[in-house]
């Protein structure tokens, strides 16, 4: 089955960078696109950015560019999301959400990670 | 970036019907997708844009849509139900995809 398991959860200090990873099982790792996306505490979802597993390219949500950088690795069907320049209104879990094209389904957001909690703070 | 505007609760007596909403211009363009989430849990799918529910999705959620207007419907609504509802889509800018933002669904 599909499965999206990331990385534990952070606490960094204001200034600093968080590198999220998200390992991926259960499907062709470069057929499917990667999106990240970020929930602050008690609040809704908000998309970072997204990366293809297949070539790399990115496209990153305005808001976050300049700060944000995501990868992957092939070998180890794993993708990653740092974050730069943190500050506390970053607080917030993560989320890796494989990004999916189908027939069936459409457009969608069909598989998330677990989420990794990220707490900046003086 | 487009915006999607859900109402910010609503409930539904054991058992009958709801009908959760999400309003933006990207649904002019694209289908909303519908998630489930419940408290300190990952989000899940539980409708996508094509009306579509994956696997151990409970045939009582559906979807409708209708001009810059989807919806989610809960037919004979259980207390498992009892959850945040998200609504997404393609964003017709230049973001990928765009969020409402929530609507928190009470089962009395």
């Amino acid at each position: 089955q599909v499965q999206l398991v990331q990385s534990g959860p952070e606490v960094k200090k204001p200034g600093a960078s968080v590198k999220v990873s998200c390992q991926t099982s259960g499907y062709h790792f470069l057929s499917y696109g990667l999106s990240w996306v970020r929930q602050a505490p008690g609040q809704g979802f908000e998309w970072m950015g997204w990366t293809s597993a297949y070539n790399g390219n990115t496209n990153y949500a305005q808001k976050f560019e300049g700060r944000v950088t995501m990868t992957t690795d092939t070998s180890s069907s794993t993708a990653y999301m740092e974050l730069g320049s943190l500050r506390s209104d970053d607080t917030a879990v993560y989320y890796c959400v494989r990004d999916s094209i189908s027939f069936l389904y459409g457009l969608v957001l069909d598989y998330w990670g677990q989420g990794t909690r990220v707490i900046v703070s003086s | 970036s487009s915006e999607l505007t859900q109402d910010p609760a609503v409930s539904v007596a054991l058992g009958q019907t709801v009908r959760i909403t999400c309003q933006g211009d990207s649904l002019t363009t694209y289908r909303a997708n519908w998630f489930q989430q419940k408290a300190g849990q990952a989000p899940l799918l539980v409708i996508s844009g094509k009306n579509k529910r994956p696997p151990g999705i409970p045939d009582r959620f559906s979807g409708a849509n209708s001009g810059n207007t989807a919806s989610l419907i809960i037919t004979g609504a259980q207390a498992e139900d009892e959850a945040d509802y998200y609504c997404n889509s393609r964003d017709s800018g230049p973001d990928h995809w765009v969020f409402g933002g929530g609507t928190k669904l009470t089962v009395l």
